[in-house]
């Protein structure tokens, strides 16, 4: 159980197009989804927390307005990356609470996104 | 806020046993997790500790110790597959909503 899934695993885009990146839970509902962003050799970083049926909540330091995020339903929550630029190229992760003793994450397999 | 610290890098040889430490400071604790990465791939959820002491589960365990704000991972029976970057991850209060922040990893790798 608790299985998460991403698509798509891979993207290349050109600069100045816009990118969605869909996290479904499979076999679970997800009131709560997380968004995080690695460089390469860094940690995870956490860009957003994504709650079913209202606005996410951001970290500090990252553009609501650039990283587009919609929890529509208890199984997926999308990120839309507007108008790409090469800094944005990176490892992007989510992951779903499974409520429960441990309150634990599951993450999605990622999606790497190459802004050309 | 929070803040976590774990050794950047570890080597062990294979069949030994490795323990990666780590500490935090944090408010509102509420969990430490231990999540293994290899390279290019997303976080695997190993083990998850709330109270003080050892949890076991297989070649691995997780101690935790609140008041000293550490825990750490032992990996048993070293393989070489288990040659990957471990993440200690906090959950604890920020701003009001709980959080979970990750150390920067440590890589460890097992040789021969």
């Amino acid at each position: 159980g608790a299985v998460v899934s991403q698509h798509p695993s891979r993207v290349i885009c050109k600069s100045g197009t816009s990118v969605k990146i869909e996290c479904r839970s499979l076999d679970f509902q997800a009131t709560t989804m997380f968004w995080y962003r690695q460089f390469p050799k860094q940690s995870l970083m956490l860009m957003a927390t994504s709650n079913e049926g209202s606005k996410a909540t951001y970290e500090q330091g990252v553009e609501k307005d650039k990283f587009l995020i919609n929890h529509a339903s208890l199984t997926l929550s999308t990120l839309t990356v507007t108008s790409a630029h090469p800094e944005d190229s990176s490892f992007y992760i989510c992951s779903a609470r499974v409520q429960g003793n441990t309150d634990t994450q599951y993450f999605g397999p990622g999606t790497r996104l190459t802004v050309l | 806020g929070q803040n976590i610290d774990q050794p950047t890098e570890m080597t062990a040889t294979e069949g030994a046993i490795v323990q990666i430490n780590c500490t935090y400071q944090t408010s509102g604790f509420n969990g430490l997790f231990w999540y293994q990465q290899h390279a290019g791939e997303a976080p695997t959820f190993l083990s998850y500790n709330v109270l003080d002491g050892l949890e076991e589960k297989g070649r691995f365990s997780s101690f935790l110790s609140r008041s000293k704000g550490y825990s750490y991972l032992l990996l048993k029976e070293l393989q070489m597959k288990d040659s990957a970057s471990y993440l200690c991850a906090v959950q604890g209060d920020s701003g009001g909503y709980q959080k979970v922040t990750f150390g920067t990893g440590t890589k460890l790798q097992v040789i021969p």
